[in-house]
Protein backbone atom coordinates (compact mmCIF):
# COMPACT_ATOMS: atom_id res chain seq x y z
CA UNK A 1 0.00 0.00 0.00
CA UNK A 2 0.79 3.41 -0.28
CA UNK A 3 3.09 4.74 2.06
CA UNK A 4 3.07 8.35 4.07
CA UNK A 5 5.96 10.37 5.67
CA UNK A 6 5.88 13.44 7.55
CA UNK A 7 8.52 15.90 8.87
CA UNK A 8 9.90 16.96 11.33
CA UNK A 9 8.10 14.31 14.12
CA UNK A 10 7.59 17.08 16.65
CA UNK A 11 8.16 20.89 16.48
CA UNK A 12 8.58 23.88 19.41
CA UNK A 13 8.34 26.93 18.60
CA UNK A 14 7.85 30.59 19.89
CA UNK A 15 4.91 32.58 19.08
CA UNK A 16 4.89 34.45 15.60
CA UNK A 17 7.30 32.21 14.15
CA UNK A 18 6.27 30.39 10.71
CA UNK A 19 7.04 26.68 10.46
CA UNK A 20 6.75 24.35 7.38
CA UNK A 21 5.44 20.86 7.37
CA UNK A 22 6.01 18.17 5.17
CA UNK A 23 4.53 15.16 3.88
CA UNK A 24 6.02 12.40 1.27
CA UNK A 25 4.33 10.11 -0.57
CA UNK A 26 5.08 7.03 -2.58
CA UNK A 27 2.32 6.43 -4.95
CA UNK A 28 0.47 8.43 -7.33
CA UNK A 29 -2.82 10.18 -5.33
CA UNK A 30 -5.83 11.79 -6.33
CA UNK A 31 -6.91 13.07 -2.34
CA UNK A 32 -4.45 14.52 -0.30
CA UNK A 33 -5.64 16.57 2.60
CA UNK A 34 -4.20 18.35 5.64
CA UNK A 35 -5.78 17.84 9.52
CA UNK A 36 -5.07 19.77 12.61
CA UNK A 37 -6.15 17.36 15.48
CA UNK A 38 -6.32 19.49 18.17
CA UNK A 39 -5.95 18.63 22.37
CA UNK A 40 -9.30 17.29 22.61
CA UNK A 41 -9.06 15.08 19.62
CA UNK A 42 -11.19 16.48 17.24
CA UNK A 43 -9.85 16.13 13.51
CA UNK A 44 -10.47 19.71 11.54
CA UNK A 45 -10.05 19.86 7.93
CA UNK A 46 -7.43 22.49 6.42
CA UNK A 47 -7.17 21.53 2.88
CA UNK A 48 -7.98 19.00 0.54
CA UNK A 49 -5.30 19.47 -2.07
CA UNK A 50 -4.42 16.72 -4.37
CA UNK A 51 -2.29 19.19 -6.47
CA UNK A 52 -1.54 23.12 -6.44
CA UNK A 53 -1.41 25.51 -3.74
CA UNK A 54 -4.26 27.02 -1.40
CA UNK A 55 -4.35 29.65 1.43
CA UNK A 56 -6.82 30.12 4.50
CA UNK A 57 -5.49 33.29 6.35
CA UNK A 58 -2.40 32.36 8.02
CA UNK A 59 -2.20 28.78 6.42
CA UNK A 60 -1.24 27.51 2.73
CA UNK A 61 -0.37 24.36 1.39
CA UNK A 62 1.03 23.53 -1.66
CA UNK A 63 1.24 20.04 -3.62
CA UNK A 64 3.65 18.73 -5.84
CA UNK A 65 1.94 16.15 -7.16
CA UNK A 66 4.77 14.66 -9.79
CA UNK A 67 7.21 14.52 -7.22
CA UNK A 68 5.23 13.19 -4.58
CA UNK A 69 5.62 15.68 -1.57
CA UNK A 70 3.01 18.38 0.06
CA UNK A 71 3.86 20.79 2.35
CA UNK A 72 1.91 23.33 4.96
CA UNK A 73 2.96 26.49 5.95
CA UNK A 74 1.80 28.35 9.07
CA UNK A 75 2.72 31.66 9.60
CA UNK A 76 2.86 33.91 12.70
CA UNK A 77 1.91 30.93 14.61
CA UNK A 78 -0.32 31.08 17.58
CA UNK A 79 -0.64 28.95 21.10
CA UNK A 80 -3.95 27.65 19.73
CA UNK A 81 -2.09 26.44 16.10
CA UNK A 82 -0.81 23.50 18.74
CA UNK A 83 -1.64 20.02 18.32
CA UNK A 84 -0.99 17.58 15.89
CA UNK A 85 -0.75 17.91 11.89
CA UNK A 86 -1.61 14.91 9.77
CA UNK A 87 -1.16 14.67 6.28
CA UNK A 88 -3.86 11.94 4.52
CA UNK A 89 -3.87 10.76 1.22
CA UNK A 90 -6.09 8.72 -1.15
CA UNK A 91 -5.75 6.79 -4.45
CA UNK A 92 -9.70 6.57 -5.40
CA UNK A 93 -11.76 9.53 -4.12
CA UNK A 94 -14.86 8.36 -2.79
CA UNK A 95 -14.14 4.29 -2.58
CA UNK A 96 -10.91 4.18 -1.20
CA UNK A 97 -9.65 4.75 2.27
CA UNK A 98 -7.65 7.65 3.37
CA UNK A 99 -3.93 6.24 4.35
CA UNK A 100 -2.38 8.81 7.53
CA UNK A 101 0.98 10.10 7.72
CA UNK A 102 2.57 9.54 11.24
CA UNK A 103 1.57 13.19 12.13
CA UNK A 104 3.70 16.11 13.40
CA UNK A 105 3.39 17.38 16.90
CA UNK A 106 3.61 21.07 16.76
CA UNK A 107 4.00 23.11 20.37
CA UNK A 108 3.56 26.58 20.28
CA UNK A 109 4.97 28.62 23.20
CA UNK A 110 3.68 32.04 24.29
CA UNK B 1 -19.22 19.79 4.03
CA UNK B 2 -21.25 17.43 5.57
CA UNK B 3 -21.68 17.41 9.60
CA UNK B 4 -21.59 14.61 11.37
CA UNK B 5 -23.10 14.15 14.62
CA UNK B 6 -21.01 11.00 16.94
CA UNK B 7 -21.63 10.20 20.41
CA UNK B 8 -20.81 9.66 23.33
CA UNK B 9 -17.58 11.73 22.97
CA UNK B 10 -16.19 9.89 25.71
CA UNK B 11 -16.76 6.93 28.05
CA UNK B 12 -14.79 5.12 30.74
CA UNK B 13 -15.61 1.23 30.27
CA UNK B 14 -14.91 -2.00 32.41
CA UNK B 15 -13.15 -4.79 30.67
CA UNK B 16 -15.55 -7.30 29.56
CA UNK B 17 -18.39 -5.04 28.38
CA UNK B 18 -18.97 -3.70 24.99
CA UNK B 19 -19.60 0.40 23.75
CA UNK B 20 -21.43 1.14 21.06
CA UNK B 21 -21.01 4.33 19.31
CA UNK B 22 -22.90 6.15 17.09
CA UNK B 23 -22.61 8.77 14.24
CA UNK B 24 -25.14 10.27 12.50
CA UNK B 25 -24.72 12.54 8.85
CA UNK B 26 -27.04 15.29 8.25
CA UNK B 27 -27.04 14.03 4.58
CA UNK B 28 -27.24 10.74 2.49
CA UNK B 29 -23.62 9.14 1.65
CA UNK B 30 -22.69 5.96 0.38
CA UNK B 31 -20.20 5.28 2.56
CA UNK B 32 -19.11 5.13 5.58
CA UNK B 33 -15.59 4.86 7.44
CA UNK B 34 -14.70 3.81 10.84
CA UNK B 35 -10.89 4.88 12.00
CA UNK B 36 -8.73 4.05 14.96
CA UNK B 37 -6.63 5.91 17.22
CA UNK B 38 -4.32 4.33 19.53
CA UNK B 39 -2.47 6.75 21.90
CA UNK B 40 0.39 8.95 20.74
CA UNK B 41 -0.77 6.90 17.55
CA UNK B 42 -2.17 8.20 13.95
CA UNK B 43 -5.22 6.66 12.61
CA UNK B 44 -5.62 3.35 11.14
CA UNK B 45 -8.60 2.45 9.37
CA UNK B 46 -10.86 -0.04 10.79
CA UNK B 47 -13.67 -0.83 8.16
CA UNK B 48 -15.75 0.59 5.60
CA UNK B 49 -19.40 0.66 5.57
CA UNK B 50 -21.92 0.42 2.81
CA UNK B 51 -25.30 0.47 3.41
CA UNK B 52 -27.74 -2.78 2.29
CA UNK B 53 -24.14 -4.95 2.69
CA UNK B 54 -21.67 -6.38 4.84
CA UNK B 55 -19.14 -4.00 6.19
CA UNK B 56 -15.64 -4.60 4.72
CA UNK B 57 -13.07 -4.97 7.67
CA UNK B 58 -8.87 -4.28 6.80
CA UNK B 59 -6.28 -6.74 8.01
CA UNK B 60 -6.33 -7.23 11.52
CA UNK B 61 -9.80 -6.34 12.60
CA UNK B 62 -12.58 -8.36 12.95
CA UNK B 63 -16.20 -8.32 12.80
CA UNK B 64 -16.93 -10.41 15.67
CA UNK B 65 -14.53 -7.68 17.93
CA UNK B 66 -15.97 -4.62 16.27
CA UNK B 67 -19.15 -5.26 14.66
CA UNK B 68 -20.65 -3.04 11.99
CA UNK B 69 -24.22 -1.58 11.20
CA UNK B 70 -25.47 0.80 8.42
CA UNK B 71 -28.80 0.48 8.77
CA UNK B 72 -29.65 3.77 6.09
CA UNK B 73 -27.53 6.01 4.32
CA UNK B 74 -27.04 8.66 7.27
CA UNK B 75 -26.29 6.30 10.29
CA UNK B 76 -23.99 4.14 11.14
CA UNK B 77 -22.85 2.16 14.27
CA UNK B 78 -19.33 0.95 15.64
CA UNK B 79 -19.47 -1.74 18.24
CA UNK B 80 -16.28 -2.14 20.27
CA UNK B 81 -17.07 -5.91 22.07
CA UNK B 82 -15.48 -7.44 25.17
CA UNK B 83 -13.00 -4.73 25.81
CA UNK B 84 -9.38 -4.65 27.00
CA UNK B 85 -7.27 -1.94 28.03
CA UNK B 86 -5.84 -2.01 24.56
CA UNK B 87 -8.62 -0.99 23.54
CA UNK B 88 -8.67 2.22 24.74
CA UNK B 89 -8.47 4.62 22.44
CA UNK B 90 -10.14 7.69 19.89
CA UNK B 91 -12.58 6.00 17.39
CA UNK B 92 -13.63 8.16 14.81
CA UNK B 93 -16.09 8.22 11.97
CA UNK B 94 -15.82 10.01 8.09
CA UNK B 95 -17.50 10.63 5.14
CA UNK B 96 -17.08 11.93 1.70
CA UNK B 97 -17.82 15.18 2.10
CA UNK B 98 -21.00 16.64 -0.10
CA UNK B 99 -19.49 19.38 -1.17
CA UNK B 100 -17.26 18.93 -3.91
CA UNK B 101 -13.15 19.61 -3.51
CA UNK B 102 -13.47 18.89 0.72
CA UNK B 103 -12.29 15.62 0.63
CA UNK B 104 -13.45 13.84 3.49
CA UNK B 105 -14.74 14.78 7.15
CA UNK B 106 -14.52 13.45 10.63
CA UNK B 107 -17.06 13.33 13.72
CA UNK B 108 -16.03 14.57 16.38
CA UNK B 109 -14.65 11.28 17.62
CA UNK B 110 -15.27 9.15 20.70
CA UNK B 111 -12.43 9.02 23.37
CA UNK B 112 -12.59 5.51 25.16
CA UNK B 113 -10.88 4.38 27.94
CA UNK B 114 -10.79 0.84 29.36
CA UNK B 115 -10.03 0.25 33.16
Amino acid sequence: GIQVEQSPPDLILQEGANSTLRCNFSDSVNNLQWFHQNPWGQLINLFYIPSGTKQNGRLSATTVATERYSLLYISSSQTTDSGVYFCAVGSNFGNEKLTFGTGTRLTIIP
Amino acid sequence: SAVISQKPSRDICQRGTSLTIQCQVDSQVTMMFWYRQQPGQSLTLIATANQGSEATYESGFVIDKFPISRPNLTFSTLTVSNMSPEDSSIYLCSVESSRLAYGYTFGSGTRLTVV
